[in-house]
């Protein structure tokens, strides 16, 4: 059965730092695409980042680029996200998702880890 | 401008029949790239409700279907139920993005 796993959300003030993280199991973690999806509070979905198989290609939302990375670890079946330069903003629930590269879905996706940046 | 359209809301009787549409433009489903739709539950993770325009997974019932033409998508829910009360998202790809686009969302009221 697969299974996306996030952790490591949390309450943080404006300018801070999080990495989320996001355990898979049930799958053959390194040969799929991985992506961040974020919700805000009351507000549609919003796409972050994708990481491919081997980490060689990473994309980002405009909103996060120079802020955020988004990394994997094959070996541990891992896919990470660093925030840093948090903003209110960027409160969310954030879920890890499988992408399916032939048709860019995400067929699979986490239960979600909140971050909420305020005062 | 990268954004895909969707009515905020819906609603239905049950056992009626309601639509969702999903406009976009030349850089997203009118380059080509497939339509998904999610499903998502108060509370819960999204889940994948029609992949690829018009495909359902299974266990999805076959009152959900999808489709494509030109620049939109929509997606059809037949024999409304109760259950069915829920947002609903499209989603694709856009090419001046380099990622993936969804809609804004649509919340289907059961009445």
């Amino acid at each position: 059965e697969v299974q996306l796993v996030e952790s490591g959300g949390g309450l943080l003030q404006p300018g801070g730092s999080l990495r989320l993280s996001c355990s898979a199991s049930g799958f053959r973690f390194q040969y799929y695409w991985m992506t961040w999806v974020r919700q805000a509070p009351g507000k549609g979905l919003e796409w972050v980042a994708n990481i491919k198989e081997d980490g060689s290609e990473k994309y980002y939302v405009d909103s996060v680029k120079g802020r955020f990375t988004i990394s994997r670890d094959n070996a541990k079946n891992s896919l990470y996200l660093q925030m840093n330069g948090l903003r209110a903003e960027d409160t969310a629930v954030y879920y890890c998702a499988r992408e399916l590269g032939s048709n860019y879905r995400f067929d699979y996706w986490g239960q979600g880890a909140l971050v909420t940046v305020s005062p | 401008q990268s954004v895909l359209t969707q009515p905020p809301s819906v609603s239905g009787a049950p056992g009626q029949r309601v639509t969702i549409s999903c406009t976009g433009s030349s850089s997203n489903i009118g380059a080509g790239f497939d339509v998904h739709w999610y499903q998502q539950l108060p509370g819960t993770a999204p889940k994948v409700l029609i992949y690829g325009n018009n495909i359902r997974p299974s266990g999805v019932p076959d009152r959900f279907s999808g489709s494509k033409s030109g620049t939109s998508a929509s997606l059809t829910i037949t024999a409304l139920q109760a259950e069915d009360e829920a947002d609903y998202y499209c989603q694709s790809f856009d090419s001046s993005l380099s990622g993936s686009l969804f809609g804004g969302g649509t919340k289907l009221t059961v009445l």
